[in-house]
């Protein structure tokens, strides 16, 4: 299930450096997963997806890293801007799956 | 293009007072449709979920219910408010295959 009692952990990197998000997911049958990106306040957005049939997926700025092997997420933000700024979950499902298991997410912070 | 609308955004209620949040969604037919709960600075709890009409699964014991009177519409609600459950809410739509999850904008409640 879900990872709701702990407290999130944070990432902090300079402006223009590049950020790595690690995602440990704990479903060996999961075969689909999502990023998404929460602001304070907002409901999360979804960024990337990866299915279990690849090992890497790029989209603007971001990369998607899958090593199933060790049961292992990223997501690389290339060039990290100040409106990165938010709180990163990543989501678990498998393809006849109902429901996504969200991992506890990671707070990114950008420093000027 | 499909939308997801909830409201209020803010609420404050006092303990033991009823709750009812609404969810609604735009430009889709039969959606799987959520409710979630996130405390402050923590993970996404999946409280329930509909696959249709009149359809309701319960992930956790709670004083809250919901139900589905419509297709594109999911309510929350409670009969009594406690102090626990002050928290962001957030629904969700799904669709599809891999059923990715949409947010909507949620409802940040206090009950004091």
């Amino acid at each position: 299930g879900e990872s709701v009692g702990l407290h999130l952990p944070t990432l902090s990197v300079q402006e223009g450096d590049n950020s790595i998000i690690n995602c440990a997911y704990s479903n060996s049958a999961s075969d689909y997963f999502i990023w998404y990106k929460q602001e304070s306040g907002k409901g999360p957005q979804f960024i990337i997806d990866i299915r279990s049939n690849m090992d890497k997926r790029q989209g603007q700025r971001v990369t998607v890293l899958l090593n199933k092997t060790v049961k292992h997420l990223s997501l690389q933000i290339a060039a990290t801007q100040p409106g990165d700024s938010a709180v990163y979950f990543c989501a678990e499902n498998t393809s006849k799956g109902q429901n996504f298991v969200f991992g506890p997410g990671t707070r990114l912070s950008v420093l000027p | 293009s499909q939308t997801i609308h909830q409201w209020p955004a803010t609420l404050v209620q006092p303990v033991g007072s009823p709750l009812s949040l609404e969810c609604t969604v735009e430009g889709t037919s039969n959606p799987n449709l959520y409710w979630y709960r996130q405390a402050a600075g923590r993970g996404l709890q999946l409280l329930f979920y509909s696959v249709g009409i009149g359809q309701i699964s319960s992930e956790v014991p709670q004083n809250l219910s919901a139900s589905r009177p419509q297709d594109r519409q999911f309510i929350l609600s409670s009969k009594k408010l406690l102090l626990s459950d002050s928290g962001f809410y957030l629904c969700a739509w799904s669709q599809g295959q891999y059923n990715i999850q949409y947010f909507g904008a949620g409802t940040r409640l206090s009950v004091l």
